[in-house]
């Protein structure tokens, strides 16, 4: 049992590139969500999906899109990156108690 | 809009010390509260949740205690060592499967 996962742990862009970051869950969880993490901002929601096929939009959404096709997957993807974009990244999944976070992924871009 | 509110933002103790730190929230519609630890360049520990219906968790020499009805929650460390230097997250749910609001953390020194 793996709990949530996430790659890569670190990345760097160039302005303008774009990228997927990948979340896995193997709790069969239905409810999964994005946060980033910025210095003295704390963590703020991206995106979040209640079950598959089905997603919405958090506090921080721009620059961002997500899908959600099955159950297990939640990737973030990133369509033309800015220096704005430049934090860390946490995917999270929850049951009806609580949530459990994936270990994150450092982003910067240049 | 729900905020979280954590003083204070940054704490240095000896070792031994016991220590509060303290979490608020203006929307007592609230689902849960969780603390988290979060180490350097780490994720985030889940330490202990508080369902709306209680009033306290504990787990060893941690102790966590919620007041909904003034928008209070305090984690209480007991003894502490200085493997607990750490920055501590509280966050709450707004719905059993909403979204945690967090606060923005105490940075915890335990100098030996």
């Amino acid at each position: 049992n793996a709990g949530v996962t996430q790659t890569p742990k670190f990345q760097v862009l160039k302005t303008g590139q774009s990228m997927t970051l990948q979340c896995a869950q193997d709790m069969n969880h239905e409810y999964m969500s994005w946060y980033r993490q910025d210095p003295g901002m704390g963590l703020r929601l991206i995106h979040y999906s209640v079950g598959a096929g089905i997603t919405d939009q958090g506090e921080v959404p721009n620059g961002y899109n997500v899908s959600r096709s099955t159950t297990e997957d939640f990737p973030l993807r990133l369509l033309s990156a800015a220096p704005s974009q430049t934090s860390v990244y946490f995917c999270a999944s929850t049951d009806i108690y609580e949530q459990y976070f994936g270990p994150g992924t450092r982003l910067t871009v240049t | 809009k729900q905020e979280v509110t954590q003083i204070p933002a940054a704490l240095s103790v000896p070792e031994g010390e016991n220590l509060v730190l303290n979490c608020s929230f203006t929307d007592s519609a609230i689902y849960n509260l969780q603390w988290f630890r979060q180490d350097p360049g780490k994720g985030l520990t889940s330490l202990l949740l508080i369902q709306s219906s209680q009033r306290e968790q504990t787990s060893g020499r941690l102790n966590a205690s919620l007041d909904k009805s003034s928008g209070r929650s305090t984690l209480y460390i007991a003894a502490s060592q200085p493997g607990d230097s750490a920055t501590y997250l509280c966050a709450v749910l707004r719905g059993s499967q909403g979204n945690l609001i967090f606060g923005k953390g105490t940075k915890l020194s335990v100098k030996p």
